[in-house]
């Protein structure tokens, strides 16, 4: 099935402690994003990459950090940094082929820091 | 750069009863327009797209929107709501433009819709 990963689907770690979230795609799409979710302030960027090796920050990318070694997978490390970590994390994809800015969502991974 | 205002945190209903989500654009270029669907703990599904052409475009699961350029709104209605739609909706937004801009979705706070029996 083609489709967006994103493992773990909850998550506890305690304060100081960094994170990985994973998000692996069989779509063959060229652009990779992480959005950050609260309650109330809808979806907010944090990173995306347009191709593998290159990436840029979003509106929110302090405390976070990315890499994007291959095509299909592009994975959110939240550090320590983070001043409020706990929230709902959404990767999703699109391409050249979406060139109009269509999205295509995985099903989201939800962090609580203790 | 883009915004996007969803007027309305929160849309109550009955069901069979119509509904308007609305949402307001602002852009200074071009734009292509989105409504997406978030169920609880899941990710965004897109309901419907704006490209071009035709103002008024249709949907999944009976959502339709029209787009108005003068007034730079993209409202989502459906005639008669379910139970199942119950849920949060998105209004986003890109630009046309060239370099990267087609690549960056602005997304408005969202409407959360409560159906009630």
């Amino acid at each position: 099935d083609g489709g967006i990963t994103q493992s773990p689907k909850y998550l506890f770690r305690k304060e100081g402690q960094n994170v990985t979230l994973s998000c692996e795609q069989n779509l063959n799409h060229d652009a990779m994003y992480w959005y950050r979710q609260d309650p109330g302030q809808g979806l907010r960027l944090i990173y995306y990459s347009q191709i593998v090796n290159d990436f840029q920050k979003g509106d929110i990318a302090e405390g976070y950090s990315v890499s994007r070694e291959k095509k299909e997978s592009f994975p959110l490390t939240v550090t320590s940094a983070q001043k409020n970590p706990t929230a709902f994390y959404l990767c999703a994809t699109g391409g050249w082929s979406h060139p109009t800015g269509e999205l295509f969502f995985g099903e989201g991974s939800r962090l609580t820091v203790l | 750069a883009q915004s996007v205002t969803q007027l309305d945190s929160q849309v109550p209903v009955f069901e069979e009863a119509p509904v308007e989500l609305r949402c307001n654009y602002s852009s200074s270029v071009s734009v292509y327009l989105f409504w997406y669907v978030q169920y609880p703990n899941q990710g965004l599904q897109l309901l419907l797209k704006y490209l071009s052409g035709s103002t008024l475009v249709k949907g999944i699961n009976g959502f339709e929107a029209e787009f108005n350029k003068s007034q730079t709104s993209f409202h989502l209605r459906k005639p008669s709501v379910h139970i199942s739609d119950t849920a949060e909706y998105f209004c986003a937004v890109s630009g046309r433009g060239g370099g990267g801009s087609n690549y960056k979705l602005t997304f408005g706070k969202g409407t959360l819709l409560t159906v009630n029996p």
